[in-house]
């Protein structure tokens, strides 16, 4: 079955941490996005790739960081900078970039800062 | 900027009544519109989209209508089932925004009761 993966689901870390969200998809699509979702919010996007080596700060990507080494493959570091991480995270793919295109999403990580 | 405004829950129905939700929008020039559903503990699903005014978008017996005029695409279903407790969310993508990122509203809860 084609789809996007995020592990792991739950995501506990010590204040201080750096953490890594997986993100991969096998549906050949050219463009990936991280989203975060808060309770009684909306998403709010925090990087994007529209293609492999290259990558663009979204909305709130302060104290975040992504890679994009793999068509596949979408990694998301939460760094210690990163004031106030705990948050529901949401992993997006979409055929190319585009307005009508449709975005499918991860299940999602949920992260908690203890 | 643009934006996404929806009527806030939770909505209350009971089965086989009929749902509206409301969304509107603000955006420069021509945005796709969507609604996705969230279930609990889970990623977004698409559950409809209109690329461009006066279209209709439809599934699952959903219906939105992309109406420029009203800058509005509200959510309706004829018969709602308790399966449809949910979160819906309302979103654009915006041509002139090279992320083509999905700004979303804040969600509304829908609950079906037997």
């Amino acid at each position: 079955d084609g789809g996007i993966t995020q592990s792991p689901k739950y995501l506990f870390r010590k204040e201080g941490q750096n953490v890594t969200l997986s993100c991969e998809q096998n549906l050949n699509h050219d463009a990936m996005y991280w989203y975060r979702q808060d309770p009684g919010q909306g998403l709010r996007l925090i990087y994007y790739s529209q293609i492999v080596n290259d990558f663009q700060k979204g909305d709130i990507a302060e104290g975040y960081s992504v890679s994009r080494e793999k068509k596949e493959s979408f990694p998301l570091t939460v760094t210690s900078a990163q004031k106030n991480p705990t948050a529901f995270y949401l992993c997006a793919s979409s055929t190319q970039g585009g307005p009508i295109y449709e975005q499918f999403f991860g299940p999602g990580t949920r992260l908690t800062v203890l | 900027g643009n934006s996404v405004t929806q009527m806030e829950g939770p909505v209350t129905l009971s089965e086989e009544a009929f749902l509206t939700i409301n969304c509107t929008y603000t955006a420069t020039g021509y945005p796709s519109l969507f609604w996705y559903v969230q279930y609990p503990g889970e990623g977004l699903q698409l559950l409809l989209k209109a690329t461009k005014a006066d279209d209709k978008g439809s599934n699952k017996g959903f219906e939105a209508t992309y109406r420029k005029e009203t800058t509005s695409f509200h959510l309706e279903k004829g018969s709602v089932q308790v399966s449809d407790s949910a979160v819906y969310f309302c979103a654009l993508s915006s041509p002139l925004d090279s992320s083509y990122k999905l700004i979303f509203g804040s969600g509304t809860r829908l609950l079906v009761r037997p």
